[in-house]
């Protein structure tokens, strides 16, 4: 049973522009909503997180929208870059257990 | 301070010879993670350890074991490696909120 549904699986953008990632989820005992970055070849590093009491948290150019009440949350990245090219992977956590969405690789376009 | 590693990088089995992977952090992090990570899957966990000699099942236990003898290191194992245990397999320490991942060890069983 897949805890958090990620969308979409891939996007294009065109450099400057803003990359939307979307994450919906049904349980709402998770209190920890992450957000990881994976360039090819390595291992995922944390990017921003938020918990469910904020609506949104702003990191320079990441921003996690949330929406307790959809149980929606999601990842803005602002005048996207080429560098920012990557799989961007949502997560959600409850008692130290972390649960991964299926991911979306961010192609930039310069 | 080499954060989290993984041996080995890469490795190939035959169906039913065991190996184990190894995780070391030198972060002093009571928490540690197994996952592993297929395409359009996401991340996926397998067991996870609270503190020096306690481990717990995560989503997807089945067919493997882990060890925590010590702090420092997570074992990894797969008794009798099955085609489907073919991955990328993600170890992560944690502290406060944050995972931190080591760079991964891709396995492929023939």
């Amino acid at each position: 049973q897949q805890q958090v549904k990620q969308s979409p699986q891939s996007l294009i953008v065109q450099k400057g522009g803003i990359s939307i990632i979307n994450c919906a989820y049904e349980n709402t005992a998770f209190d920890y909503f992450p957000w990881y970055q994976q360039f090819p070849g390595k291992g995922p590093a944390l990017l921003i997180a938020i918990r469910p009491d904020v609506s949104e948290k702003k990191e320079g150019r990441f921003t996690i929208s949330f929406n307790k009440s959809a149980k929606q949350f999601s990842l803005h990245i602002m005048d996207s870059q080429p560098g920012d090219s990557a799989t961007y992977f949502c997560a959600l956590s409850f008692f130290n257990k972390f649960y991964f969405g299926s991911g979306t690789k961010l192609n930039v376009k310069p | 301070n080499a954060g989290v590693t993984q041996t080995p990088k890469f490795r190939v089995l035959k169906t039913g010879q065991s190996m184990t992977l190894l995780c070391a952090q030198d972060m002093n992090h009571e928490y540690m993670y197994w996952y592993r990570q297929d395409p359009g899957m996401g991340l996926r966990l397998i067991h996870y350890s609270v503190g020096e000699g306690t481990t717990a099942k995560g989503e997807v236990p089945d067919g493997y074991n882990v060890s925590r003898l010590k702090k420092q290191n997570f074992l990894l194992g797969l008794e009798s490696a099955a085609p489907s245990q073919t991955s990328v397999y993600f170890c992560a320490s944690k502290a406060e909120e944050t995972q931190y991942f080591g760079p991964g060890t891709r396995l492929l069983v023939l």
